[in-house]
Parts: C-alpha cells; sequence; structure tokens
C-alpha cells in the first residue's frame, strides 16, 4: 500500500522567512496530494492540493510542487507570519483511493 | 451550515466498556471517514464509507465497527475499549473520492 514520509517533523523559522516541508510517497498510481494544516485542539483544515497532472500550484503565500518522477511534492509558505504556527501534514491518495498522510510537521514562526 | 460534527469532545472510559462515537455533516457529502491521531503518527484510517449503504475496513479496523445511518451520519463503536485505543478520533466526509476531506473537531478519548 501506500506510504507517505514526511519531513522535518519540527521546524523553527523567524517571521517573514519562508518555510518548506518535504514528502515522499511510494505508491506510483497516487494522484491526489492534499496539505492540511491543523491548529491547536482542532480538526485538520485543507490548505492547498495538487492532482498529478500539475506540477505546481500557488495560493497566495502558500505553493506546492509536485516531481511525479521522484515521488516527491513539498510545501512553500512564503513571508511566514506567527499565525502560520500550526502541524502541516501531506497526503497522498493511492490506488485504492484512500488518503495516507504523513507524520506531520510543527511549524513555529517566532515574531 | 455546521460542517461536520462530532459527539461528544471528551471522553474516559475504563477497559472493557463500550461506547459510540457520533459523526454528522450537513453538506451532503457521499463519503464519509473515521481517523485516529496518535503522537508522531499523523492520522489513521479506521473505516469509511463511500457512499450510503456502503463501509470498508481502513488501515487500523481492528476493534471498531461502524455504522453509516443515513447519507449524514456516520457512528463509530468500540464494543470493549482497551487502553491501545486512548487517541484523538476525528470523523470526515467529502463529496467523494478525491476530493477535499471536511473533518470535525475531534473526540478526546481516554481508556483508564
Amino acid at each position: 500500500g501506500e506510504n507517505v514520509e514526511q519531513h522535518p517533523s519540527t521546524l523553527s523559522v523567524q517571521e517573514g522567512d519562508s518555510a518548506v516541508i518535504k514528502c515522499t510517497y511510494s505508491d506510483s498510481a497516487s494522484n491526489y496530494f492534499p496539505w492540511y494544516k491543523q491548529e491547536l485542539g482542532k480538526g485538520p483544515q485543507l490548505i492547498i492540493d495538487i492532482r498529478s497532472n500539475v506540477g505546481e500550484k500557488k495560493d497566495q503565500r502558500i505553493a506546492v510542487t509536485l516531481n511525479k518522477t521522484a515521488k516527491h511534492f513539498s510545501l512553500h509558505i512564503t513571508e511566514t507570519q506567527p499565525e502560520d504556527s500550526a502541524v502541516y501534514f501531506c497526503a497522498a491518495s493511492g490506488s485504492f483511493q484512500k488518503l495516507v498522510f504523513g507524520t506531520g510537521t510543527r511549524l513555529l514562526v517566532s515574531p | 451550515n455546521a460542517g461536520v460534527t462530532q459527539t461528544p469532545k471528551f471522553q474516559v472510559l475504563k477497559t472493557g466498556q463500550s461506547m459510540t462515537l457520533q459523526c454528522a455533516q450537513d453538506m451532503n457529502h457521499n463519503s464519509m471517514y473515521w481517523y485516529r491521531q496518535d503522537p508522531g503518527m499523523g492520522l489513521r484510517l479506521i473505516y469509511y464509507s463511500a457512499s450510503e449503504g456502503t463501509t470498508d475496513k481502513g488501515e487500523v479496523p481492528n476493534g471498531y465497527n461502524v455504522s453509516r445511518l443515513n447519507k449524514r451520519e456516520f457512528s463509530l463503536r468500540l464494543e470493549s475499549a482497551a487502553p491501545s485505543q486512548t487517541s484523538v478520533y476525528f470523523c470526515a466526509s467529502s463529496e467523494g473520492w478525491g476530493n477535499e476531506q471536511f473533518f470535525g473537531p475531534g473526540t478526546r478519548l481516554t481508556v483508564l
């Protein structure tokens, strides 16, 4: 089945810096790659997603890139703000179309 | 719209007790899911319902049962709780496979 690895597990940046979180997946048939943000005490919330027919997608300060050959995808957050502090999860939808999540990255943005 | 609602928010059980976690969505979604979240392990799929009237096992189904009561509601039952089932449980829904999943606020369960 699908296996998703996510790095780093924690990431500390200064406000205004960029943050990059990387994920790799194992199932070459995976075709949907969402990213979720989870704030303390809340459920995960989708922030951006990308499908296998697209290499890059942007939404304001957030971008996701996908390299299908290498089977990895990344989340890029520019001009980070304290409110970006949260846990971020990547996920991949494999052959059986079930979402498999990475283990999460705790992002801390210091003012 | 309330989105996805879950009850209860918190629960403490003793080993061997049973309970049902309730989930409802008001977005007319076809698919619903139950996940558990444990520290350092991300979210793992317990059971899912691709459409009303169907349920299937996910990655970690042992010790759980589910019921898709109607299109809105999807419940998760622990027949005989064990300490290993201490976790935060999330319900989610989506229009279908490959679509955004909307998550509820979670139920924090402790089994003593």
